[in-house]
């Protein structure tokens, strides 16, 4: 166990419906990532946030997908109108930041029927 | 942008042997780093070594070393008296230096997933 903990771990839901995942950093962790891995995949690079400062957006993160960080803590990331192609894991990950190690969750699983 | 290679979608080993994965990697970036990540199967990804490229020495942790070739950019791991416990998917990833800016969050290969046989 890293530290980080995911909630939750799997979820299934039909298309066209939003989804909410948590995220809980490592406490003293200031810095907290978001990724998505597809099968066969490496981890895609999505978002960051410094405190509750989101500061870099992926491409990827089209506008049906956002990130909070409400008071630098636990962050949420939302995935509204839910489509096939976002079934995937959606990994976080905190650090104290600069060049440190990141320190990865368990994962969320989504699965869009 | 950077991209990270991984060439070798499997390989399989028997206990004790030693085996080395490979990475290269394509940036116009001089400082940044390079990182080894172990996702155990259904669990949470751990890293296993880490290399600055200012550092000319090739990091090492206990079985676990690599060969880092700057101007190949290369960035291979090498796992000495692998164990069952070994097995996993390993990801190669690059991340720029903070003193550099640019993006902060890691660009990884698409792994290899190594199988250690008893």
């Amino acid at each position: 166990d890293t530290g980080v903990s995911q909630n939750p771990r799997h979820k299934i839901t039909k298309r066209g419906q939003n989804v909410t995942f948590r995220c809980d950093p490592i406490s003293e962790h200031n810095r907290l990532y978001w990724y998505r891995q597809t099968l066969g995949q490496g981890p895609e690079f999505l978002t960051y946030f410094q405190n509750e400062a989101q500061l870099e957006k992926s491409r990827l993160l089209s506008d049906r997908f956002s990130a909070e960080r409400p008071k630098g803590s636990f962050s949420t990331l939302e995935i509204q109108r839910t489509e096939q192609g976002d079934s995937a894991m959606y990994l976080c990950a905190s650090t104290r930041g600069g060049a440190n190690e990141q320190y990865f969750g368990p994962g969320t699983r989504l699965t869009v029927t | 942008a950077q991209t990270v290679t991984q060439s070798q979608p499997e390989m399989s080993v028997q206990e004790a042997e030693t085996v080395t994965l490979s990475c290269t990697y394509d940036t116009s970036e001089n400082n940044y780093y390079l990182f080894w990540y172990k996702q155990p199967p259904s669990r949470q990804m751990i890293l296993v070594i880490r290399q600055e490229a200012y550092k000319q020495q090739n990091a090492t942790e206990n079985r676990f070393s690599v060969n880092f070739q700057k101007a190949a950019k290369s960035f291979s791991l090498k796992i000495s008296d692998s164990q069952l416990g070994d097995t996993a998917m390993y990801f190669c990833a690059f991340r720029t230096s903070w003193e550099g800016g640019g993006a902060d969050g890691l660009t990884f290969g698409k792994g290899t997933h190594l199988i250690i046989q008893p």
